[in-house]
């Protein structure tokens, strides 16, 4: 069975730093690129971020590129997201999801299955 | 960037009633479309990709459709636990990978 566990999210003031991480089990981590996604508070889904499978290639949205880093450990079939220059619009429950298979650096068919539990992070001084 | 709409907003259905949900993309995603439900308090769960493929262990009341620009969720015989808020996502053109706002199917 697929499971993925987030942790690492918290309370950070406006400016803050955080370190999420997303441990992943039964299923080849290196294969599979992975992406964040966040929820705000009663709002829909927002694609954060994503990494092939060998982490040669990342991917983020226009409202976090420059200040968040996607990264992996596929000896530790680990997933992180280092967020750094935190804003209250940051504010949200941050999922980690499988993606889609990466062959030859290339990612196909990058839907989200299954999906983490989620970690909520809250920017407020 | 391309841009998902859903529609309605809200839909109220009663129970045993089919439910029909639209999904339209700023510019053709091909098939390359995803379905989530999101119950309160949990993660999404895939329903459909590929526009109208189920995915592993949803019931066949739940079927998709649709290529290019419009797409269809319907949910033939609504049960109780099918009432929650649905999502597409396309997959064709990224990054950014884009979701729609969502649709809440409630109790009539």
């Amino acid at each position: 069975e697929v499971q993925l566990l987030e942790s690492g999210g918290g309370l950070v003031q406006p400016g803050g730093s955080l370190r999420l991480s997303c441990a992943a089990s039964g299923f080849t981590f290196s294969n599979y690129a992975m992406s964040w996604v966040r929820q705000a508070p009663g709002k829909g889904l927002e694609w954060v971020s994503a990494i092939s499978g060998s982490g040669g290639s990342t991917y983020y949205a226009d409202s976090v590129k420059g200040r968040f880093t996607i990264s992996r450990d596929n000896s530790k079939n680990t997933l992180y997201l280092q967020m750094n220059s935190l804003r209250a619009e940051d504010t949200a429950v941050y999922y980690c999801a499988k993606g889609g298979i990466t062959i030859f650096g290339i990612i196909s068919n990058n839907w989200f299955d299954p999906w983490g539990q989620g970690t909520l992070v809250t920017v407020s001084s | 960037e391309i841009v998902m709409t859903q529609s309605p907003a809200t839909l109220s259905v009663s129970p045993g009633e089919r439910a029909t949900l639209s999904c339209r993309a700023s510019q053709s995603v091909s098939s390359n479309l995803t379905w989530y439900q999101q119950k309160p308090g949990q993660a999404p769960r895939l329903l459909i990709y590929g526009a109208s493929t189920r995915a592993t262990g949803i019931p066949a009341r739940f079927s998709g459709s649709g290529s290019g620009t419009e797409f269809t969720l319907t949910i033939s015989s609504l049960q109780s636990e099918d009432f929650a808020v649905y999502y597409c996502q396309q997959y064709n053109n990224w990054p950014p990978l884009t979701f729609g706002g969502g649709t809440k199917v409630e109790i009539k």
